[in-house]
């Protein structure tokens, strides 16, 4: 079972680069989330789309955009790539509905230099 | 702000030992918490969720409890083994609907044979 794929797995750029990052999940989950994990802190949200059609903003939403391209796929944008925005980057999927866990990738780890 | 913190950063015991995994929280206004795994270079994978309204949720060798009212859950592995080296990371949910979810930094286990 595929579950959550992310692509790609590893990415270096340069400052001010652009980069899209892709995740799709074959669960018929309604509800995505972006995520990013950093050394010696838990994850923190970026953006979520809670059903096709919609997004909203996480705790750390600046420097990133989103589009929920449909029911299985909802892709992070990176403008202009800064070195701050450094990290290893989570997608993941959940039913829409109370205590549901999430499911997530594998991650995709992006350098900025 | 809730925040989530989970001591220590690190543990390595014998095979066989159990493992007891602690997790403190600010804010008893949870709906649920969250038990996680993550190996090396992989995602999160869910292990336990307790609901606000049950002490404890039992998988296996896992057992979570809650303590709403003094911000503490406590996961326990039973007869560890080298296979349980893992990160372990809490998240707590205020809503229930895993768009807020507060995640701890983790604790890195690794189990000795």
């Amino acid at each position: 079972n595929a579950g959550v794929t992310q692509t790609p797995k590893f990415q270096v750029l340069k400052t001010g680069q652009s980069m899209t990052l892709q995740c799709a999940q074959d669960m018929n989950h309604n509800s995505m989330y972006w995520y990013r994990q950093d050394p010696g802190m838990g994850l923190r949200l970026i953006y979520y789309s809670a059903s096709e059609g919609t997004t909203d903003k996480g705790e750390v939403p600046n420097g990133y955009n989103v589009s929920r391209l449909n029911k299985r796929e909802f892709s992070l944008r990176l403008e202009s790539a800064a070195p701050s925005q450094t990290s290893v980057y989570f997608c993941a999927s959940s039913e829409l509905a109370l205590n549901q866990p999430q499911h997530f990738g594998d991650g995709t780890r992006l350098s900025i230099l | 702000k809730q925040e989530v913190t989970q001591i220590p950063a690190a543990l390595s015991v014998p095979e066989g030992e159990n493992l007891v995994l602690n997790c403190s929280f600010t804010d008893s206004a949870i709906y649920n918490l969250q038990w996680f795994r993550q190996d090396p270079g992989k995602g999160l994978t869910s292990l336990l969720l307790i609901q606000s309204s049950q002490r404890e949720q039992t998988s296996g060798r896992l057992n979570a409890s809650l303590d709403k009212s003094s911000g503490r859950s406590t996961l326990y592995i039973a007869a560890s083994q080298p296979g349980d080296s893992a990160t372990y990371l809490c998240a707590v949910d205020p809503s229930g609907n895993d768009y807020k979810l507060s995640f701890g930094a983790g604790t890195t286990v690794t189990v000795r044979a």
